[in-house]
């Protein structure tokens, strides 16, 4: 099955930072969701995109689905311990039937 | 509460015995889903279901069986077929498919 490219795999930034994150595909997807996972726990749902170039925030989260349709951004403001976690992505394409998953974006905080 | 309920938490079975995990709920969704996952890899489809009495095969379905005789319900079975079960297995469901998923917190299986 199709996995989605995810970047980075990894970020370990500061407390108050931003943080900026990515998926492509190399097709084209009608909806793009946004996960966050912490160690031992299901995935749980940030937000949800359904419309090309549209842009919608949850919080300090704001997330866009790309103009071309093949990649959206995740980006979180001011960061904060609690942030920590596994951060993943998820497509559903205009020809699939199923949810593809990015491999995901570790995110450490330093205090 | 409405949600989606795994169980158990933890699991551990002897090499070929046949292990079922349970998912149900209550959110009146339509679809729901099984994934596996292993460390430091994405979410892989095992099986899905978009309606009552009928489910499909995902990417990995060998050695997995599923039903779903009630629409809350989506029990999967890991059986001495498959060759390496030991793994996070996680049940989603949505409204209906392709749209918005939500995941249970979880099972992880580990096969001694």
């Amino acid at each position: 099955g199709q996995q989605l490219n995810q970047s980075p795999q990894s970020m370990f930034i500061q407390e108050g930072e931003d943080v900026s994150m990515n998926c492509t595909s190399s097709s084209i997807f009608n909806t793009w969701l946004w996960y966050k996972q912490d160690p031992g726990e299901g995935p749980v749902l940030l937000i949800a995109l359904y419309k090309a170039g549209e842009l919608t925030s949850n919080g300090r989260l704001t997330a866009q689905f790309g103009i071309t349709r093949k990649d959206s951004f995740l980006n979180i403001s001011a960061s904060i311990p609690s942030d920590v976690g596994i951060y993943f992505c998820a497509g559903v394409s205009n020809t699939g039937n199923q949810f593809y998953f990015g491999t995901g974006t570790s995110l450490t905080v330093i205090p | 509460d409405g949600g989606i309920t795994q169980s158990p938490k933890y699991l551990f079975r002897k090499e070929g015995q046949n292990v079922t995990l349970s998912c149900e709920q209550n959110l009146n969704h339509d679809a729901m889903y099984w994934y596996r996952q292993d460390p430091g890899q994405g979410l892989r489809l095992i099986y899905y279901s978009q309606i009552v009495n009928d489910f499909q095969k995902g990417d990995i379905a060998e050695g997995y069986s599923v039903s779903r005789e009630k629409k809350e319900s989506f029990p999967l079975t890991v059986t001495s077929a498959q060759k390496n079960p030991t793994a996070f297995y996680l049940c989603a469901s949505s409204r209906r498919m392709n749209t918005e998923a939500f995941f249970g917190q979880g099972t992880r299986l580990t096969v001694v």
